[in-house]
């Protein structure tokens, strides 16, 4: 079976901080993909950022960075120099090339 | 490029109405997902069309939904009649051909369904 788990219901962190959101997933497959998405409120859900289980190298997007340990089935994503369009809900997800499976998601609020 | 689109963005009606929500994806994408969110829960996943064939239905909850994606085009979510743990948001998604695609979903902003 294939599951996406996030811990964190609700984070937050000052302006200008940083911050780590955590997911773990389950999956028989060795190959795959897992991302992080984000839906500002009343917005829809964008992709922050990817990453391919084939690859070690964590992948990064200007402030938005992965810390990805296959081996203990872990993506968390960290957030530098939070600002106030961050606050959104974040979902993790992960794709094995036939469904995608989400997390419950973790709202995070930016404090000013 | 317009994105994917949905409709209505929220709908309010009473147990044992019918509601009909719309999805439109991104032209050219053949894959179009429905899934829905209820009480801040995760995301679960619905059906999955290619074009305009039923690829996987196997979320959907009981056959008081129906789905259909006229001509590959736009798609519809029925719900008949409607039942009180329906209430949720209902997201629809899009995505190229599986064999040019990085995985990437776009998705609409959601339509979300009250029943009272």
């Amino acid at each position: 079976a294939q599951t996406v788990t996030q811990s964190q219901p609700e984070m937050s962190v000052q302006e200008a901080e940083t911050v780590t959101l955590s997911c773990t997933y389950d999956t028989s497959e060795s190959d795959y993909y897992l991302f992080w998405y984000k839906q500002p409120p009343s917005r829809q859900m964008i992709l922050v950022i990817r990453q391919e289980a084939y690859k070690q190298q964590n992948a990064t997007e200007n402030r938005f960075s992965v810390n990805f340990q296959k081996a203990a089935k872990s993506f968390s994503l960290k957030i530098s120099d939070s600002q106030l369009g961050d606050a959104a809900m974040y979902f993790c997800v992960l794709y094995n090339f036939n469904k995608f499976y989400f997390g419950s998601g973790t709202k995070l609020n930016v404090k000013p | 490029e317009a994105g994917v689109t949905q409709f209505p963005s929220h709908s309010v009606i009473e147990k044992g109405q019918t509601v009909t929500l719309r999805c439109d994806p991104i032209s050219g994408h053949d894959n179009l997902y429905w899934y829905r969110r209820v009480m801040g829960k995760e995301i679960k996943f619905l059906l999955h069309f290619v074009k305009e064939s039923k690829q996987d239905e196997s979320g959907m909850p009981n056959n008081r939904f129906l789905a259909e994606r006229t001509g590959g085009t736009y798609s519809t979510l029925k719900v008949q009649p409607a039942e009180l743990e329906d209430s949720g948001v209902y997201f629809c998604a899009s995505s190229q051909d599986r064999r040019r695609t990085n995985g990437e979903l776009f998705f609409g902003e959601g339509s979300r369904l009250t029943v009272l």
